[in-house]
């Protein structure tokens, strides 16, 4: 079945640490599409990072950088420099195709509260 | 700017009340969706809708419903049905394309107490 595991409930860093957020997941399909979101205090869900499954290239943008490897089906999300303002928190989602017609669904992990202390 | 836009923010509801949650989206996206948040867990989908005039229903639909009249607008209706309606609701759109999946994005959310 699928699934997305997030089994860090909540990690707590001093600023200026490094900081690495797992995600692994499982899927029947060859073509599926993995996301981050983050979530503030606010409540809105922020758009990070989309990649396909046939993209396995690492990528970085800025603090930010996600390590993609098929062979564990882990997604993991690492903040260089933790800032107080990375503080929220952070879902992974899986994206495959959810009807016969081709529609997509995402299935959310249970999400990491990631805490940056001053 | 573009983007989405959910009201109210903080909603309440009576017993045997039916309360309905506003949607909206000027980015031109066909498709909609509404998901539930409880505590500590992740998003469930309630409804979703690929195109006006036409909506289908996601994992928790009961006692829940929608409309999709026009293509901005996705309301979100919680029944005197849905036992245990208290959560975080969030909206969602999104330009699916055949064989792709587009990024989906959200709205700030209406939480939901009931009295």
């Amino acid at each position: 079945a699928q699934k997305v595991t997030q089994a860090q409930t909540e990690i707590s860093v001093v600023e200026k640490e490094d900081v690495t957020l797992d995600c692994v997941y499982e899927t029947r399909d060859t073509t599926y599409y993995l996301f981050w979101y983050k979530q503030p205090p606010s409540g809105e869900l922020v758009f990070l990072i989309r990649r396909n499954s046939f993209d396995e290239q690492n990528e970085i943008s800025g603090r930010y950088s996600w390590n993609f490897q098929k062979s564990t089906s882990s997604f993991n999300f690492t903040i260089t420099a933790s800032q107080v303002v990375d503080s929220a928190v952070y879902f992974c989602a899986l994206s495959e195709v959810y009807t016969t017609s081709g529609t997509y669904k995402y299935i959310f992990g249970t999400g990491t509260r990631l805490k940056v202390l001053a | 700017d573009g983007g989405i836009t959910q009201s109210p923010k903080y909603l309440f509801r009576k017993e045997g009340q039916n309360v309905t949650l506003s949607c909206e989206q000027n980015l031109n996206h066909d498709a909609m969706y509404w998901y539930r948040q409880d505590p500590g867990q992740g998003l469930r989908l309630i409804y979703y809708s690929q195109i006006v005039n036409d909506f289908q229903k996601g994992d928790i639909a009961e006692g829940y419903s929608v409309s999709r009249e026009k293509k901005e607008s996705f309301p979100l209706t919680v029944t005197s049905a849905q036992k245990n309606p208290t959560a975080f609701y969030l909206c969602a759109s999104s330009n699916p394309s055949r064989g792709v999946q587009e990024t989906q994005y959200f709205g700030p959310g209406t939480r939901l107490l009931v009295l």
